[in-house]
């Protein structure tokens, strides 16, 4: 069965610090990957996405993400994080014929100043 | 540039009741739509996707129903709502470029449901 396990529930990180968050995938063949952030009550935001070509990925605010296909893995990166950047993040696959996607359970991450 | 409006924003409703959550994109055409909801500490749930007018897709089972009555609006209906309706409903729309596909959200209607 196609799945997404996002294997953090929450993440908290000092002002300044790296950032990774872990996701995981289970998918009968190379997906289109996504990750997306929700700050509270509002829609979901388009951080990066993945279709093919160079594994590592750059994003909108300084996230970046790997695809990682031994691993079954497309973590996303920040070098270095902003308070701002608290909020709830999920990780999707989508299909290649079709386009629904499917979400992880998200990350909630909070930032200590 | 394309924009995806939800309305209401916050809706608060008598178990029982009707319910109307409405969906429009703006700057495309015949954009796929999908309606999720996200229950509370939950992730998203797809609830209904369209390709064209008219045509819908139920992925889940349940009290809700959805329609396309034009090409850029997408409604979330229910004749009667339970408790458990109860959550935060998110309207995506999608562009096919080439052959991929990336859904953008709308801003959400937070549904409470007494």
């Amino acid at each position: 069965a196609q799945s997404v396990t996002q294997p953090d529930i929450h993440i908290t990180v000092s002002e300044g610090a790296s950032l990774e968050l872990r996701c995981n995938y289970s998918y009968g063949a190379t997906p289109y990957l996504f990750w997306y952030v929700q700050s509270p009550g509002q829609g979901l935001q388009l951080l990066l996405k993945y279709f093919s070509g160079d594994t590592l990925v750059q994003g909108i605010k300084g996230f970046e993400a790997e695809f990682k296909r031994s691993q079954s893995s497309f973590n996303l990166r920040k070098p270095s994080v902003h308070w701002s950047d608290a909020a709830e993040y999920f990780c999707a696959v989508g299909a290649r014929v079709g386009g629904k996607l499917i979400f992880g359970q998200g990350t909630e991450l909070s930032v200590k100043p | 540039s394309q924009t995806i409006h939800q309305w209401p924003a916050t809706l608060v409703q008598p178990v029982g009741s009707p319910l109307s959550l409405e969906c429009t994109v703006e700057g495309t055409s015949n954009p796929n739509l999908y309606w999720y909801r996200q229950a509370a500490g939950r992730g998203l749930q797809l609830l209904f996707y369209s390709v064209g007018i008219g045509q819908i897709s139920s992925e889940v089972p349940q009290n809700l129903s959805a329609s396309r009555p034009q090409d850029r609006q997408f409604i979330l209906s229910s004749k009667k709502l339970l408790l458990s309706d109860s959550g935060f409903y998110l309207c995506a729309w999608s562009l096919k470029v080439g052959g991929r596909e990336t859904q953008y959200f709308g801003p959400g209607t937070r549904l409470l449901v007494l």
